[in-house]
């Protein structure tokens, strides 16, 4: 089955900077993958996701990019804010069933004034 | 726009009672769900169900089980609660065949049992 790794686990960048987040899958039929935001105190929400069959796409600040060879993609912020601080989730669909998602950690984001 | 409830923010209980978390969605969702989410572990998934009356174990299905009468409606039950399933819940909702697949959460229902 689908194996999604995550990382960081906590990253914390200057406000400003931009900030980098890292996931990997094993399965390489994998063909869709969400990033999810949960603010603290507050419930998950999707904010981007990409297709196997497009390598980028882009909302904004954020930026979602897939290699489908090295079986990685990565969320990408840019001129980060503090309203950013969150933590996120990766997620990689499970090729055996029509609907479930695996899930990353979560990496924390920081961002500091 | 779409709204996933639960049934209760905060809910504290003792060890051996049995505890019922409600879901309801408002979008005639056909899939729902219900994952526990622990610090560094990420969300995992309880059990999911994908019709009325229809349920599948998802990864961490001991000491739980679910019911699915309506089709808004997905509860979640822990049998007889212990310590180790004090957590935060989150119920999900998902449409089916659609070409977005994105999953509605609830607010969360953090669990304390003593």
């Amino acid at each position: 089955g689908e194996n999604v790794e995550q990382h960081p686990s906590t990253l914390s960048v200057q406000e400003g900077d931009s900030a980098v987040i890292k996931c990997t899958y094993s399965d390489s039929a994998s063909n869709y993958f969400p990033w999810y935001k949960q603010e603290l105190g507050k419930r998950p929400q999707l904010i981007i996701d990409i297709r196997s069959n497009v390598g980028e796409k882009k909302d904004q600040r954020i930026a979602v990019t897939l290699n489908k060879t090295a079986k990685h993609f990565s969320l990408h912020i840019t001129e980060t804010q503090p309203e950013d601080s969150a933590v996120y989730f990766c997620a990689a669909p499970d090729m055996d069933s029509n609907y479930q998602l695996i899930w990353g950690a979560g990496t924390k984001l920081i961002i500091k004034p | 726009d779409v709204k996933v409830t639960q049934s209760s923010r905060y809910l504290v209980k003792r060890t051996g009672e049995k505890v019922f978390l409600e879901c309801v969605q408002d979008m005639d969702h056909e899939n729902m769900f219900w994952y526990r989410q622990d610090p560094g572990l990420g969300l995992r998934l309880i059990y999911f169900s994908y019709d009325v009356k229809m349920k599948e174990k998802g990864d961490i299905p001991e000491g739980y089980s679910v019911s699915r009468e309506k089709k808004e409606r997905f509860s979640l039950i822990l049998e007889s609660a212990s310590t180790n399933q004090t957590s935060m819940y989150l119920c999900a909702s998902l449409l089916a065949g659609g070409p977005v697949r994105e999953q509605f959460f609830g607010p969360g229902t953090r669990l304390t049992v003593l």
